[in-house]
């Protein structure tokens, strides 16, 4: 199975920091990889998906990066709103597999 | 719009079974991938099993093989996951999705599943 870190797994920032989170693949997963936002109570919402595609009526601040092993999620001014945890997830072999997650917390 | 709709969720007993339902509308069901995925209380996210768009395929994560089925009626637009030899550690939101561009496009709102004597 391939294993997704996350890291870091808590993250404190100030509206308008830039915010990065790095996804890290146990082995090359090319681009097949996602990002999603899920706020307390709710489902997840995808984000980015193909590593960098962002998913139609995301705003864009957000953006992805990355291939083979290592990706990373960006959130380029940090907004109230965005407070939440960020998941990746691998699609390029079964069973799909999630990060651990980021919870994002804002000071 | 893209709805989902989950349902069949509640508190069941150990051994116990539990069919949860998805109503799909506004898109093209017949033509997605779909799939079930868990979050139990506090944790993360955990894929459960994909269904391919005809239905003749599927696959499932270890730990419910042999317990779980996923299937599907395209000509009622909906989902489903027969749940077996429900355990404690079953206990958890389910989540159905749509397959899209290698990701988990949309989701629906999640129905509770509790494991418990």
């Amino acid at each position: 199975d391939i294993q997704l870190t996350q890291s870091p797994s808590f993250l404190s920032a100030s509206v308008g920091d830039r915010v990065t989170i790095t996804c890290r693949a146990s082995q090359g997963i090319s681009t097949y990889l996602a990002w999603y936002q899920q706020k307390p109570g709710k489902a997840p919402k995808l984000l980015i998906y193909a590593a960098s595609t962002l998913q139609n009526g995301v705003p864009s601040r957000f953006s992805g990066s990355g291939s083979g092993t290592e990706f990373t999620l960006t959130i380029s001014s940090l907004q109230p709103e965005d407070c939440a945890t960020y998941y990746c997830q691998q699609l390029n072999s079964y069973p799909v597999t999630f990060g651990q997650g980021t919870r994002l917390e804002i000071k | 719009e893209v709805q989902l709709v989950e349902s069949g969720g509640g508190l069941v007993q150990p051994g116990g079974s539990l069919r949860l339902s998805c109503a799909a509308s506004g898109f093209a069901f017949s033509n997605y991938w779909m799939s079930w995925v868990r979050q139990a209380p506090g944790k993360g996210l955990e894929w459960v099993a994909n269904i391919k768009d005809d239905g003749r395929e599927s696959f499932y994560v270890d730990s419910v093989k042999g317990r779980f089925t996923i299937s599907r009626d395209n000509a009622k637009t909906s989902l489903y996951l027969q749940i077996n030899s429900l355990r404690a550690e079953d206990t958890a939101v389910y989540y159905c999705a749509i397959i899209g561009g290698r990701s988990f496009q949309h989701w629906g709102q999640g129905t509770l599943v509790t494991v418990s004597s």
